[in-house]
């Protein structure tokens, strides 16, 4: 069973702090997800990283992938009260009847105070 | 809207009671995935269907059972509730099993179950 680990749990910071949300694992991962998703919604997917190394940017938010494909993290700078939410990383398996089929962190709470 | 349909929204029952909840994934989705989704628990993976078929199933309990019609649309069927079953059940979809490393999943907004 592929599991992963999120930390932290909880984060609450004031406006323009910046942060990073950490997404372990034991396991290798054919891409890692990450998904943000507001009270009384589902998640909505933000980026996929593909490529052990990758980093990506989406504004003020940098993904990245471990080297070895088996963590990835989430940083925000300059953090604002949009950014407020669930964030949650989701690791796709890499094979067989796991192939493609996401696992789900605990995920973290942010949130951001004015 | 993610495309991905789910009703009813919000569903109260009693305890031994037995309810439906329906999905329509996003149009040219074969792959309907169902998440149950608790403060303490997390996402945690129910179980998976591919155009009509059983793909995978997770941590769904035997009062559970889902189906997915040859239109596409899945249901959920929850039996036996109980005080713990209540969560919120999202339903996801993907174009096809394998293509979900890199598009991702599509989720409803989810429906709200509260056994009393």
């Amino acid at each position: 069973t592929q599991l992963l680990e999120q930390s932290p749990q909880f984060l609450s910071i004031q406006e323009g702090e910046n942060l990073t949300v950490y997404c372990n694992s034991s396991s290798v991962f054919s891409s890692l997800q990450w998904y943000r998703q507001e009270p009384g919604e589902g998640p909505v997917l933000l980026v996929t990283v593909v490529t052990g190394g990758e980093v990506k940017k989406l504004k003020r938010l940098t993904f990245q992938f471990g080297d070895a494909r088996k963590d990835s993290s989430l940083h925000i700078t300059a953090a604002q009260p949009g950014d407020t939410g669930l964030y949650l990383c989701a690791g796709a398996g890499t094979g067989g009847t796991s192939y493609g089929k996401l696992t789900f962190g605990q995920g973290t709470i942010l949130t951001v105070h004015p | 809207d993610s495309g991905v349909t789910q009703t009813p929204k919000h569903l109260i029952t009693a305890t031994g009671q037995r309810v439906t909840l329906r999905c329509s994934p996003r149009s040219g989705d074969l792959s309907v995935y169902w998440y149950q989704q608790s403060l303490d628990q997390g996402l945690q993976f129910l179980i998976q269907y591919y155009n009509g078929e059983e793909r995978a199933k997770g941590n769904i309990l035997e009062r559970f059972s889902a189906q997915q019609f040859p239109d596409l649309h899945s249901e959920l069927n929850l039996s036996s509730l109980e005080l713990g079953d209540s969560a919120l059940y999202f339903c996801a979809s993907s174009v096809a099993a394998g293509s979900s490393h890199i598009r991702g999943y599509t989720f409803g907004s989810g429906t709200r179950l509260t056994v009393v």
